[in-house]
């Protein structure tokens, strides 16, 4: 069965110092990875996403993850946080099957950024 | 361009009340999924719909229906609420032509 770990509940970090969110999966299969943000009350934003090619993608507010197929990680980072950046972040895998995919999240990363 | 919407955004039960959760996209996917998310587990999936016409159960289906009304609407129905059904709840649609799920804002459910 496919699954993702991530390995922090809780990252606190301080305004402007780097930060890596990390993210393992098991799959016997050849999967597709993402990282979405979810901020407070709000639904889920797509940060960044892994189909193919390049193993480091860069998303959307400054966040790169590099996808490493012999470690089957996918790990967050992000060199100089903000306030703004405090939020929780779920990372997941696409299983493709028949034409439509299924995402399986882990539990998510609580990051609080502190001034 | 509204993406995903769902209504209510919050409600509240009773044990034992029905009610259903609305969504629609207005993206022209084919595929539409919902989830709930629970502290501590991520989100997880009730059920999804690969094609207007059907459905298949996903990791957590029971005590839940839905209807793919056409290729828009795709509806999760409680027909008798429980205390355990206390959650939040997602609904997605996916891009083919971008192999993502976009999420609508969420709907909280309270069952008292």
């Amino acid at each position: 069965a496919q699954s993702v770990t991530q390995l922090d509940s809780q990252v606190p970090v301080f305004e402007e110092a780097p930060v890596e969110l990390r993210c393992n999966y098991s799959s016997s299969v050849s999967v597709y990875l993402f990282w979405y943000v979810q901020y407070p009350n709000q639904g889920l934003q797509l940060l960044l996403k892994y189909l193919s090619g390049s193993t480091l993608v860069k998303g959307i507010n400054g966040f790169e993850a590099e996808f490493n197929k012999s470690q089957t990680s996918f790990h967050l980072r992000k060199p100089s946080v903000h306030i703004s950046d405090t939020a929780e972040y779920f990372c997941a895998v696409s299983l493709r099957r028949g034409g439509y995919n299924k995402l399986i999240f882990g539990a998510g990363t609580r990051l609080a950024v502190h001034p | 361009n509204a993406g995903v919407t769902q209504t209510p955004k919050f409600q509240v039960l009773k044990t034992g009340q029905s009610m259903t959760l609305q969504c629609a996209q207005d993206m022209n996917h084919n595929s539409m999924y919902w989830y709930r998310q629970d502290p501590g587990m991520g989100l997880r999936l009730i059920y999804y719909s690969a094609s207007e016409g059907t459905t298949d159960k996903g990791e957590v289906p029971n005590g839940y229906n839905v209807s793919r009304l056409n290729k828009r609407e795709f509806s999760l129905r409680l027909e008798s609420a429980a205390p355990s059904q206390t959650s939040v709840y997602f609904c997605a649609s996916r891009g083919e032509s971008t192999d993502t799920q976009y999420f609508g804002p969420g709907t909280r459910l309270t069952v008292l």
